[in-house]
């Protein structure tokens, strides 16, 4: 089955700077590739995600980029904002249509 | 609207206790799921449902139990619940993937905890 490595595990950043979290997979049949954000107490949220046919997907502040041929994906933030703060899950999808997690990063935005 | 919900929020009981989970979707949605989070966050898929009177387990051994029913409903059960079940139990639902377009993402339910003492 699949298997979704993340770091770090923890980020810091000052506000205003960028973050980017790395995640790879073992999977070389997957092709859906989610990433979600967990506020304190909140519950997980999809922000963005890609689909194995493009290699670069981007929505105001957040972009994701993908390499299959490395087998691996990133998330980056521009400009971070406290409201970054959080618990992000990258999550590559197996065979069945289930989703497999990442460990988690935790993004600490300073301001 | 429609969303995945998600009762007790809270839970606190004692050992040996049998408890139920509820989580019901108003999406729609033939796939559902239970996770388990703990406290280091990492989110451990325990059970799954592609419909109606289908279910599986995951990848992390779990005590539990669930049943599906109804569409909309994938409740899960503790016969007896002991400490080491205290966490953060997650239920979530999708569509199934489309390849070609659209959105294809796990809804989450806002969790209930539970401490078991």
């Amino acid at each position: 089955g699949e298997n979704v490595e993340q770091h770090p595990s923890t980020l810091s950043v000052q506000e205003g700077d960028s973050a980017v979290i790395k995640c790879t997979y073992s999977d070389s049949a997957s092709n859906y590739f989610p990433w979600y954000k967990q506020e304190l107490g909140k519950r997980p949220q999809l922000i963005i995600d890609i689909r194995s046919n493009v290699g670069e997907k981007k929505d105001q502040r957040i972009a994701v980029t993908l390499n299959k041929t490395a087998k691996h994906f990133s998330l980056h933030i521009t400009e971070t904002q406290p409201e970054d703060s959080a618990v992000y899950f990258c999550a590559g999808m197996e065979y069945g249509n289930k989703l497999v997690f990442g460990a988690g990063t935790i993004l600490r935005v300073k301001s | 609207e429609a969303d995945i919900y998600q009762t007790p929020r809270y839970l606190v009981i004692g050992t040996g206790k049998k408890i139920t989970l509820e989580c019901s979707q108003t999406m729609g949605h033939d796939k559902m799921y239970w996770y388990q989070q703990d406290p280091g966050m990492e989110l451990h898929l325990i059970h799954y449902s592609y419909g109606v009177n289908s279910t599986e387990k995951g990848d992390l051994s779990s005590e539990s139990t669930v049943s599906r029913i109804r569409t909309e409903h994938f409740p899960l059960t503790l016969e007896s619940a002991r400490p080491s079940h205290t966490s953060q139990y997650l239920c979530a639902s999708s569509e199934y993937y489309a390849p070609a377009s659209g959105n294809y993402g796990y809804t989450f339910g806002s969790g209930t905890r539970l401490t078991v003492v």
